[in-house]
């Protein structure tokens, strides 16, 4: 079946430092892959998402390359901010046939960015 | 619009006692979705609705129910709940298409004592 590993955490880090955060999946065909970001009390927001190899997806100067030969899809950003301190999921989609295809998320990874 | 909204926020149930989570999302969505979320296990799908009229069970079905009322609301039933069912439990929608984008509710955060 499919899964998704990720990072474990928790990861603190200064303000403006570079994040990266691991994320490889195992996956039937070729899936959609997303970041999902949980701000504290909230609930998931779309943070990229990424539909093909080589693809990459990029939002609130976060980036994500999906990587078919390495089956992986870190994300990473330049310069963190305190106000990205939060949860952050990676999740894959299969493309078999139907309407509602399913998620699997890895376990999630608490970011702190201290200022 | 308001999105995915969801009811309650905050629940406190002894063993045994039943209860239902409500969720209604405004975006026209054809598939709903119920998760629960626990410490260091990601998000686990409950049951899922792909169109009004049709539930499947996901990964961690048991001791669960749905209903998909029409196509705005999906509801998650506890019958008999258990302190296994302790948990923070989030409903999704996603329209066809759009590699599956799912946009998710606020959470209910659930205590069984």
């Amino acid at each position: 079946g499919n899964s998704v590993t990720q990072m474990e955490g928790p990861v603190t880090l200064s303000e403006e430092a570079f994040l990266t955060i691991n994320c490889t999946y195992t996956a039937t065909g070729y899936p959609s892959l997303f970041w999902y970001v949980q701000y504290p009390g909230e609930g998931l927001q779309l943070l990229l998402k990424a539909t093909k190899a080589d693809d990459k997806g990029s939002n609130k100067g976060f980036e994500a390359t999906y990587r078919k030969e390495t089956t992986s899809f870190h994300l990473e950003k330049g310069s963190v901010q305190v106000s990205d301190s939060a949860v952050y999921f990676c999740a894959l989609s299969d493309k078999s046939e139907g309407s509602a295809r399913q998620l699997t998320f890895g376990s999630g990874t608490q970011l702190t960015v201290l200022p | 619009n308001a999105g995915v909204t969801q009811t309650p926020k905050f629940q406190v149930l002894k063993t045994g006692q039943s209860m239902t989570l409500q969720c209604a999302q405004d975006m026209n969505h054809n598939s709903m979705y119920w998760y629960r979320q626990d410490p260091g296990m990601g998000l686990r799908l409950i049951y899922y609705s792909a169109s009004e009229g049709t539930t499947d069970k996901g990964e961690v079905p048991n001791g669960y129910n749905v209903s998909r009322l029409n196509k705005r609301e999906f509801s998650l039933r506890l019958e008999s709940a258990a302190p296994s069912q302790t948990s923070v439990y989030f409903c999704a929608s996603s329209p066809v298409g759009r590699g599956n984008e799912q946009f998710f509710g606020p959470g209910t955060r659930l205590t069984v004592l």
